[in-house]
């Protein structure tokens, strides 16, 4: 079981190159997410998904697409690259359940990708 | 939207308890969660506590929630080394986004 699987770890682009991180989870988990780390400013939003074929903008859309074509996996498109967006983005996913008395939307993280456009 | 607020810094002796604050404004959270990310790391999660809870304790961890208040707290008992980290809360908003605070860096001194 490996969980959520993030690629690649490390990236370096240019300003103006467009490239996809790929994140894949194996739990069947219906839920995944895009999030950015930036110094200071704890984990942003991106992208959701609550379901294969379901996407919807977070708080930092822009400059990102997504999609969800299966429920394992969920890219998230960079565009055109702009130094901007150098940070470190973590997918995540989960699976609401109505255990413990109530639904329970605990998400799991991938590993991370750190990515610097130069 | 939900905006979640924490210091952002927190220095302890080992050995010492460390109590890390949370605030929000959303209260339809069924679930309010503390991850723990260490250098270089994804998150973790740490724990959690079901909203209708004032208090649910973990071993070394204690988790307050004062829903009046919109305040949650996660206190370490005897603080080691090895909980330096950045400590975020979290919680899921009304349209089941997951929503997290800036995150507090605790240092833990020898």
């Amino acid at each position: 079981n490996a969980g959520v699987t993030q690629t690649p770890k490390f990236q370096v682009l240019k300003t103006g190159q467009s490239m996809t991180l790929q994140c894949a989870q194996d739990m069947n988990h219906e839920y995944m997410s895009w999030y950015r780390q930036d110094p200071g400013m704890g984990l942003r939003l991106i992208h959701y998904s609550v379901g294969a074929g379901i996407t919807d903008q977070g708080e930092v859309p822009n400059g990102y697409n997504v999609s969800r074509s299966t429920t394992e996996d969920f890219p998230l498109r960079l565009l055109s690259a702009a130094p901007s967006q150098t940070s470190v983005y973590f997918c995540a996913s989960s699976s609401p359940s109505g255990h413990r008395g109530g639904l329970d939307y605990g998400y799991t993280f991938g590993s991370g990708t750190r990515l610097t456009v130069v | 939207g939900e905006d979640v607020e924490q210091s952002l810094f927190l220095s302890v002796r080992e050995g010492d308890s460390s109590v890390i604050n949370c605030t929000y404004t959303d209260s339809s959270s069924t679930y309010l969660y503390w991850y723990k990310q260490e250098p270089g790391a994804g998150l973790q999660l740490l724990t959690y506590i079901f909203s209708n809870m004032d208090m649910k304790q973990d071993q070394r961890l204690t988790v307050l929630l004062n829903k009046k208040d919109k305040h949650l707290s996660l206190r370490i008992a005897d603080t080691q080394t090895g909980d330096s980290a950045i400590y975020f809360c979290a919680l899921v908003d009304s349209s089941y986004k997951l929503i997290f605070g800036s995150g507090t860096r605790l240092l833990v001194r020898p």
